[in-house]
């Protein structure tokens, strides 16, 4: 079946490490999308790419970075310098035509102390 | 700037009541309607979108959603609701930049 695997589903981390999310997809989709969702906040978008090589930041991009160097993979990296980084992660795609629905992973919840 | 507005946070029903979940946009332009639901412990999906055509559209689950475009909005509705309909709803707009705006979310709680 075709979808999106993030990994992992439960992440702790020590104050000051970076560390980095996953996000796969076989879908053969163009665009993929990381966000953020804290409750009462709803989902707020933390990085996106249209095209592999090539990424935009979103609404919250600061302390954060991303890679797309495969159409199927769009890693998020979590920077000591994001203030407040324990939240739920989601990662999104969808094919870039048009305005197509997002397909969404499982998400990752990432707990920093 | 656009904004979504969804205006009930948190909606507790009793099994076989109507929802109704409102949702309004600020956008001037064209516009791509959207609800997504999130049910306990699995990933967002998509309930229905609207692009054009018919203002009522339906979604799965007995979901629909009129959108009437005089008042800048895209409620949700389903006239009777059952248990397994707990979930997390959002609202998203699309407009002419294909940024998706999404609203805050409505947990609704349907008790047995």
């Amino acid at each position: 079946d075709g979808g999106i695997t993030q990994s992992p589903k439960y992440l702790f981390r020590k104050e000051g490490q970076n560390v980095t999310l996953s996000c796969e997809q076989n879908l053969n989709h163009d665009a993929m999308y990381w966000y953020r969702q804290d409750p009462g906040q709803g989902l707020r978008l933390i990085y996106y790419s249209q095209i592999v090589n090539d990424f935009q930041k979103g609404d919250i991009a600061e302390g954060y970075s991303v890679s797309r160097e495969k159409k199927e993979s769009f890693p998020l990296t979590v920077t000591s310098a994001q203030k407040n980084p324990t939240a739920f992660y989601l990662c999104a795609s969808r094919v870039d035509r048009g305005n197509s629905p997002l397909h969404f992973g499982n998400g990752t919840r990432l707990t920093v102390t | 700037a656009q904004s979504v507005s969804q205006h009930n946070h948190h909606v507790i029903l009793s099994e076989a009541a109507s929802l109704e979940l409102g949702c309004n946009y600020s956008y001037g332009g064209t516009v791509n309607l959207f609800w997504y639901v999130q049910y306990p412990g699995q990933h967002l999906q998509l309930l229905l979108k609207y692009f054009s055509g018919d203002p009522l559209v339906k979604g799965i689950k007995g979901f629909e959603a009129e959108f009437i475009k005089s008042k800048f909005s895209f409620n949700l509705r389903k006239p009777s609701v059952q248990w397994s309909d707990t979930a997390e709803y959002f609202c998203a707009v699309n407009g002419n930049n294909r940024k998706l705006i999404w609203g805050l979310g409505t947990s609704l709680a349907v008790n047995p």
